[in-house]
C-alpha cells in the first residue's frame, strides 16, 4: 500500500537550475497539494488540485508550477531555483477537501 | 482570510506531566473543519483529529484529548501522562467550506524529557 509517493527525498540544486518534484499517490484521491515547511513557519502551502486539469495558487505560489494531468500525479516544478526556495517540500492527497490528508516522505532541496 | 496561530513556538516537559497545545483560528465562514497532526523526529506527518465547525463535543482518544471552542475561536490538544515517545512537532490546521485551501499554523514542538 503505497499511498503518496514523493521522489526524489534529496536534492541538492545550482541557482538558477530546474527541476521537477515527483508526486503520485495510488488512493484514487481528487485532491492534492503541495507545502513547504521553513523552521519556524510551519507548513505552507504552495499549489493545490482538486481534481485532474485544475490547479490554483495557494500561499506561496511564486517561483513554482504545477499541472495535474491524471488524477494520480502531481509534480511541482521549480522553473529557476533560488536559495530562498531551500525547503523541505510535502506533497498531500486526500479524498476531498474536508478529508484527512496523507503525506509523502517529503523532499529535502537546498539550492545553492 | 482563513489563519491559524500556534503562539507556543515549544514546551518542554518532564515525562508523565499533562501539557496543552494551543491553537487559536480565525475564519469568516461558518462551516470549516479543524485538524491537528503529527511530525515526528523521523520527520512523516500523521494524521490525528478533524472536527467540523458543528460539532462542539470534546473528544478523547486514550492519553490525547482536544477541546473545541467556537466562543474562544480555539481548538485545543491535551496530552495526559505525556510521554517520550509523544515528542514531536505539532500542527493545528484549519480549511473553510468555501475555500479548497488546508492552512496550517506554524507548529509547536512538543520535549518530552525522561
Amino acid at each position: 500500500n503505497a499511498g503518496v509517493t514523493q521522489t526524489p527525498k534529496f536534492q541538492v540544486l545550482k541557482t538558477g537550475q530546474s527541476m521537477t518534484l515527483q508526486c503520485a499517490q495510488d488512493m484514487n484521491h481528487e485532491y492534492m497539494s503541495w507545502y513547504r515547511q521553513d523552521p519556524g513557519m510551519g507548513l505552507r502551502l504552495i499549489h493545490y488540485s482538486v481534481g485532474a486539469g485544475i490547479t490554483d495558487q495557494g500561499e506561496v505560489p511564486n517561483g513554482y508550477n504545477v499541472s495535474r494531468s491524471t488524477t494520480e500525479d502531481f509534480p511541482l516544478r521549480l522553473l529557476s531555483a533560488a536559495p530562498s526556495q531551500t525547503s523541505v517540500y510535502f506533497c498531500a492527497s486526500s479524498l476531498n477537501r474536508v478529508a484527512e490528508a496523507f503525506f509523502g516522505q517529503g523532499t529535502r532541496l537546498t539550492v545553492v | 482570510a482563513q489563519k491559524v496561530t500556534q503562539a507556543q513556538t515549544e514546551i518542554s516537559v518532564v515525562e508523565k506531566e499533562d501539557v496543552t497545545l494551543d491553537c487559536v483560528y480565525e475564519t469568516r465562514d461558518t462551516t470549516y473543519y479543524l485538524f491537528w497532526y503529527k511530525q515526528p523526529p523521523s520527520g512523516e506527518l500523521v494524521f490525528l483529529i478533524r472536527r467540523n465547525s458543528f460539532d462542539e463535543q470534546n473528544e478523547i482518544s486514550g492519553r490525547y484529548s482536544w477541546n473545541f471552542q467556537k466562543s474562544t475561536s480555539s481548538f485545543n490538544f491535551t496530552i495526559t501522562a505525556s510521554q517520550v515517545v509523544d515528542s514531536a512537532v505539532y500542527f493545528c490546521a484549519l480549511s473553510e467550506a468555501s475555500s479548497y485551501k488546508l492552512i496550517f499554523g506554524s507548529g509547536t514542538r512538543l520535549l518530552v524529557r525522561p
